[in-house]
């Protein structure tokens, strides 16, 4: 079974400081996506990396896809009360792989970020 | 607008009672997938179905059934109702099957939350 795992679970943070959410995993994954949730909502999909060590950009938000595709990173510059929400990780598997043919979610941070 | 349609947005019932919940995937998408939000948790995998076809199953309980339609559409039905399967039930589609495409990217619909009072 793959596994992601996410931290911090929890982040609450001032307007205009910066964060870096993890999403780390011993598995292979063929691309990772980052969703974000806002409450009653469903996630919504920020971004999607596929090639180990590529680097994308949302206006403030930096997503990376690590070199060996078994983890991720999402930066935010500057966040703002805006960015408040759950934001979730996910794997797709390697196209090889058998054991499996669904993404696998992690568990999510919840950042709130206070005015 | 995700283009997945979630039908009804809410739903409450009675304990040992049963509903059907309804999820129309966005337009050219086949793989659908069902999951389970309770009260400050994650995403819990129930089930995927790809073109009519169960393709990976999570920990879904017994209890709980789904199926995919040949318009693509797909009901998760839940019967025996108990308090504790008060949650937001959320579907997800996509165009492909992940392990089998690179298009596996998922949209989400805006969730039934159910109430089993």
């Amino acid at each position: 079974t793959q596994l992601l795992e996410q931290s911090p679970q929890f982040l609450s943070i001032q307007e205009g400081e910066n964060l870096t959410v993890y999403c780390n995993s011993s598995s292979v994954f063929s691309s990772l996506q980052w969703y974000r949730q806002e409450p009653g909502e469903g996630p919504v999909l920020l971004v999607t990396v596929v090639t180990g060590g590529e680097v994308k950009k949302l206006k403030r938000l930096t997503f990376q896809f690590g070199d060996a595709r078994k983890d991720s990173s999402l930066h935010i510059t500057a966040a703002q009360p805006g960015d408040t929400g759950l934001y979730l990780c996910a794997g797709a598997p390697l196209v090889t792989t058998t054991s499996g043919s669904r993404l696998t979610f992690g568990e999510g941070t919840q950042l709130t970020v206070n005015p | 607008d995700s283009g997945v349609t979630q039908t009804p947005k809410h739903l409450i019932t009675a304990t040992g009672q049963r509903v059907t919940l309804r999820c129309s995937p966005r337009s050219g998408d086949l793989s659908v997938y069902w999951y389970q939000q309770s009260l400050d948790q994650g995403l819990q995998f129930l089930i995927q179905y790809y073109n009519g076809e169960e393709r990976a199953k999570g920990n879904i309980l017994e209890r709980f059934s789904a199926q995919q339609f040949p318009d693509l559409h797909s009901e998760l039905n839940l019967s025996s109702l108990e308090l504790g399967d008060s949650a937001l039930y959320f579907c997800a589609s996509s165009v492909g099957v992940p392990g089998l495409s690179q298009d596996t990217e998922a949209f989400f619909g805006q969730g039934t939350r159910l109430t089993v009072v």
